[in-house]
């Protein structure tokens, strides 16, 4: 069984530029889960889809952080524009239904300098 | 609110010494309970979950958990720890439908 494929591996932007995730999570999964970890912490919450509508957002900076999940499969995270403080790992997970266990991608790490 | 804690950031072992990491879960009701282990540049990839029924729960790579309401805690054991240990390790809970909450994570070293 495939694992969840996640790209690009690395970005690195200047401050103010945009930049763009992707996620293809494992198939058949119904969530899928974007979280930013910070070095030196435990993965946040950004964002939950459940098929292709959002579950929780809460903890989305909405003014520069977008997410979609179109058709239910594959998602794109965007940032734009880029601050410093979000240099981190972006991680993508998927789990069967909501209240089962996530399946994590080897996720994205970005750099904003 | 949900929440968990960590309160170790920094464990270290001796290789073949047992181990154990500490978890505490803030939660209404009986919350689904999960450990992760992160090892450098990788995703996280899990070790074992509770969600009901016997208490202590066995994992991959030789580790176990115990959960246990009264202290509303969900501690992560092995008996004796591999140098290929070494790693950081996530608890995470899971209110039954919405958000999978992570702990601060601990990192482990382990000494030859």
């Amino acid at each position: 069984e495939a694992g969840v494929a996640q790209s690009p591996r690395y970005k690195i932007i200047e401050k103010r530029q945009s930049v763009a995730f992707w996620c293809n999570p494992i198939s058949g999964h119904a969530t899928l889960y974007w979280y930013q970890q910070i070095l030196g912490q435990g993965p946040k919450l950004l964002i939950q889809f459940q098929n292709n509508g959002v579950v929780d957002d809460s903890q989305l900076p909405k003014d520069r952080f977008s997410a979609e999940r179109l058709k239910g499969v594959d998602s794109t995270l965007k940032i734009q524009p880029a601050k410093l403080e979000d240099s981190a790992v972006y991680l993508c997970a998927s789990s069967l239904f909501q209240n089962t266990e996530a399946f994590f991608g080897q996720g994205t790490r970005l750099t904003v300098v | 609110a949900q929440s968990v804690t960590q309160p170790d950031i920094h464990i270290t072992v001796s290789e073949g010494a047992s181990l154990e990491l500490r978890c505490n879960y803030s939660y209404g009701a009986t919350p689904y309970l999960f450990w992760y282990v992160q090892s450098p540049g990788q995703g996280l990839q899990l070790l074992l979950k509770y969600f009901s029924g016997d208490t202590l729960v066995q994992g991959i790579k030789g580790f176990e958990a115990e959960f246990k309401r009264s202290q509303s805690s969900f501690n992560l054991r092995k008996p004796s720890v591999h140098w290929s240990d070494a790693a950081e390790y996530f608890c995470a809970l899971n209110n039954a439908g919405n958000m999978l909450t992570f702990g601060g994570g601990t990192r482990l070293m382990v000494k030859p």
